[in-house]
């Protein structure tokens, strides 16, 4: 079935390590791709979007490219900062008659250390 | 801040109770959609109203109900409550409702406790 499956957590990084959080989707056709962050005590946040094949998302420093041919569209920053820990979920848009939902991988919580 | 403000916050409550949780959506969205965000399931989708009528139903058991007013805001009733019910319920609206790509903007959502 349709499904996004994210790199799993806790992940600890050190302030200005490189960051990569893998996300891979199931889906069909190629759908809209999303990153989500969740700081504690804060609702969803949209980090960033692709919405077709080979296009670079990009936000405060994250990146996370569509690779139609790999499913993926993992997450990257080249240099993380304390104020990045928080759960960062990977999304895609599904459409169903006119109708549209997100289905969410199961979030990596990361944390970056001083 | 969002624009999506979900009221209460917090809700503790026992087994076999009824709870309401509301939402009211970003101005002028006509959009509302209901998650769940629980350990186990991670971030469901359960429902999504557009313009007062009911547009997609996701994992939604059918102990829940919600609906959407005249004036856009939203409530999610939860009956019957369980244990595994506990979750945090997250809301979101979004301009449209049709195929066309619409950005959704997530409140900060409602913690239940079932004890």
């Amino acid at each position: 079935g349709n499904s996004v499956t994210q790199m799993e957590g806790p992940v600890t990084l050190s302030e200005e390590a490189f960051l990569t959080i893998n996300c891979t989707y199931t889906a069909t056709g190629y759908p809209s791709l999303f990153w989500y962050v969740q700081y504690p005590g804060e609702g969803l946040q949209l980090l960033l979007k692709a919405t077709k094949a080979d296009d670079k998302g990009s936000n405060k420093g994250f990146e996370a490219t569509y690779r139609k041919e790999t499913t993926s569209f993992h997450l990257e920053k080249g240099s993380v900062q304390v104020s990045d820990s928080a759960v960062y979920f990977c999304a895609y848009r599904s459409e169903i008659q006119g109708a549209q939902k997100l289905v969410f991988g199961q979030g990596t919580r990361l944390t970056i250390n001083p | 801040d969002s624009g999506v403000t979900q009221t209460p916050k917090h809700l503790i409550t026992a087994t076999g109770q009824r709870v309401t949780l509301r939402c009211s959506p970003r101005s002028g969205d006509l959009s509302v959609y209901w998650y769940q965000q629980s350990l186990d399931q991670g971030l469901q989708f359960l429902i999504q109203y557009y313009n007062g009528e009911e547009r997609a139903k996701g994992n939604i058991l059918e102990r829940f109900s919600a609906q959407q007013f005249p004036d856009l805001h939203s409530e999610l009733n939860l009956s019957s409550l369980e244990l595994g019910d506990s979750a945090l319920y997250f809301c979101a609206s979004s301009p449209g409702g049709s195929a066309s790509y619409n950005e959704q903007f997530f409140g900060p959502g409602t913690r239940l406790t079932v004890l």
